[in-house]
């Protein structure tokens, strides 16, 4: 099946420091993926929806300017978040579909454990 | 909001069946099953979807009321790779070009799988 690749696996920053993520659909195009945030024990949560050639729609609560998201390509979306916090710390997921299928599956990156210390 | 009711968690036994089942008497005609499933660590993985008619494939089935307000993931031999959360969602048929429905996650089931 179709494949989205998310880097780092895991990352350890300091408190301040930004941390980028990147989402890749390796073998499909991906006009909209999605980024979601899970903390331990609960759902995943809806962060944002991310339009490969215009601005990231946000979700109620998100922060647009700490949670950055770029969707330069059609392969390639990212997360950054600014000036990270201990209460950043959480599971961060990217989900895509392939374009120009209405009724298709989503696809989940293997997540990305962020630590804010 | 999650617009899905499942039970919070579900016991089977290795090689046997496992029925696991969701409510959304509140679907729209444009709404689309999905059932995703996810282990500790890991991003959810697809199972299955559908929109009217029952679904098999190589993981599970999916089974359809009639009137679409409910629906039955079926794992015919469980084993205990197959314990994780089970997510069913309701993802909008969008009309227009381009882009698809977000997936709005609920608590999902547990699955515990014992040998």
């Amino acid at each position: 099946g179709a494949v989205v690749s998310q880097h780092p696996s895991w990352v350890i920053c300091k408190s301040g420091t930004s941390v980028k993520i990147e989402c890749r659909s390796l073998d499909f195009q991906a006009t909209t993926m999605f980024w979601y945030r899970q903390f331990p024990k609960q759902s995943l949560m809806l962060m944002a929806t991310s339009n490969e050639g215009s601005k990231a729609t946000y979700e109620q609560g998100v922060e647009k300017d700490k949670f950055l998201i770029n969707h330069a390509s059609l392969t390639l979306s990212t997360l950054t978040v600014t000036s990270a916090h201990p209460e950043d710390s959480s599971f961060y997921i990217c989900s895509a579909s392939s374009t120009g299928r209405r009724d298709t599956e989503a696809f989940f990156g293997q997540g990305t454990r962020l630590t804010v210390v | 909001d999650a617009k899905t009711t499942q039970p919070n968690s579900m016991e089977s036994n290795e090689e046997e069946p496992v029925h696991l089942p969701c409510n959304h008497s509140t679907i729209s005609g444009t709404d689309y099953i999905h059932w995703y499933r996810q282990l500790p660590s890991q991003g959810p993985e697809y199972v299955i979807h559908g929109l009217t008619s029952n679904v098999n494939n190589r993981m599970a089935s999916l089974a359809i009321a009639e009137d679409r307000k409910s629906s039955t993931l079926i794992l015919h031999r469980a084993t205990l790779r197959d314990a994780a959360v089970y997510y069913c969602i309701l993802r909008p048929y969008l009309n227009y070009g381009g882009s698809q429905g977000n997936l709005i996650f609920g608590k999902g089931t547990k699955l515990s799988v014992k040998p």
